[in-house]
C-alpha cells in the first residue's frame, strides 16, 4: 500500500521556467511533509518542509503547498537552474519518527 | 561541521553471509535511522536508535538489526544475506525533541551475489 505517490517519474523544463513536482497520500494522519533532493551516489539533501497547520512554505527559489482536502502537495522550484537536475522525493510523517517516501520524479532542467 | 557518513560507501557480499555497516550522525545529533532503496524505489524505514534503544522499526525481518552507541553513532547488521538485500542503506540522523529533519548521508551501496 503505497501512502505517499509521486505518479510522474519523470519532468523536462527549459531553464529559468517554473518546476512543479507533486505528491499524493492518503493517510490523513500525516502532519509534517518534505521534500528532498537526490543526485546519483549521494544521499538525498532536504531541501524543504511544511507542517500540515500551513499551506505553504517558502525558501528562496523553492516553494511547498500543502491542500489538505486534496492530500496534495506540490513543490515549485523558479526559476529552475540546470543544476536542479535530480531525483526528487517527497515524504511524510506522522509524528512516528520514520518517514514515508514516494518514488521520486526525475527532473532534468534543459539549457 | 561533518555531516552524516557512512562506511563503508560499496560492499559486495555473497548470500547467506552477513554484514556490517556503520554510520556516524551529524555534529549534534542524537538519534539515528536507517532506510534500505531499492532500485527505482523511494527510501523505506528500517528503523531508528535514540539512547541506544531502537525506538522504532518498520516492516523488515529480524535479520535486520541494529546498535547505538554511546557517542551516538550506529551500526546496522544484516545476517542471512538474500539476493532482495542488494539496495543502498541510507542512515539519517536528527534531534529527539519534536518532529525533527532527518539528515541523509550518502549511503552504503550493498551487492548481494
Amino acid at each position: 500500500d503505497q501512502q505517499v505517490k509521486q505518479n510522474s517519474p519523470s519532468l523536462s523544463v527549459q531553464e529559468g521556467r517554473i518546476s512543479i513536482l507533486n505528491c499524493d497520500y492518503t493517510n490523513s494522519m500525516f502532519d509534517y511533509f518534505l521534500w528532498y533532493k537526490k543526485y546519483p551516489a549521494e544521499g538525498p539533501t532536504f531541501l524543504i518542509s511544511i507542517s500540515s497547520i500551513k499551506d505553504k512554505n517558502e525558501d528562496g527559489r523553492f516553494t511547498v503547498f500543502l491542500n489538505k482536502s486534496a492530500k496534495h502537495l506540490s513543490l515549485h522550484i523558479v526559476p529552475s537552474q540546470p543544476g536542479d537536475s535530480a531525483v526528487y522525493f517527497c515524504a511524510a510523517s506522522s509524528g512516528t519518527y520514520k518517514y514515508i517516501f514516494g518514488t521520486g520524479t526525475r527532473l532534468k532542467v534543459l539549457a | 561541521d561533518a555531516g552524516v557518513t557512512q562506511s563503508p560507501t560499496h560492499l559486495i557480499k555473497t548470500r547467506g553471509q552477513q554484514v556490517t555497516l556503520r554510520c556516524s550522525p551529524k555534529s549534534g545529533h542524537d538519534t539515528v535511522s536507517w532506510y534500505q532503496q531499492a532500485l527505482g524505489q523511494g527510501p523505506q524505514f528500517i528503523f531508528q536508535y535514540y539512547e541506544e534503544e531502537e525506538r522504532q522499526r518498520g516492516n523488515f525481518p529480524d535479520r535486520f538489526s541494529g546498535h547505538q552507541f554511546p557517542n551516538y553513532s550506529s551500526e546496522l547488521n544484516v545476517n542471512a544475506l538474500l539476493l532482495g538485500d542488494s539496495a543502498l542503506y541510507l542512515c539519517a540522523s536528527s534531534l529527539t525533541s519534536g518532529v525533527e529533519t532527518q539528515y541523509f548521508g550518502p549511503g552504503t551501496r550493498l551487492l548481494v551475489l
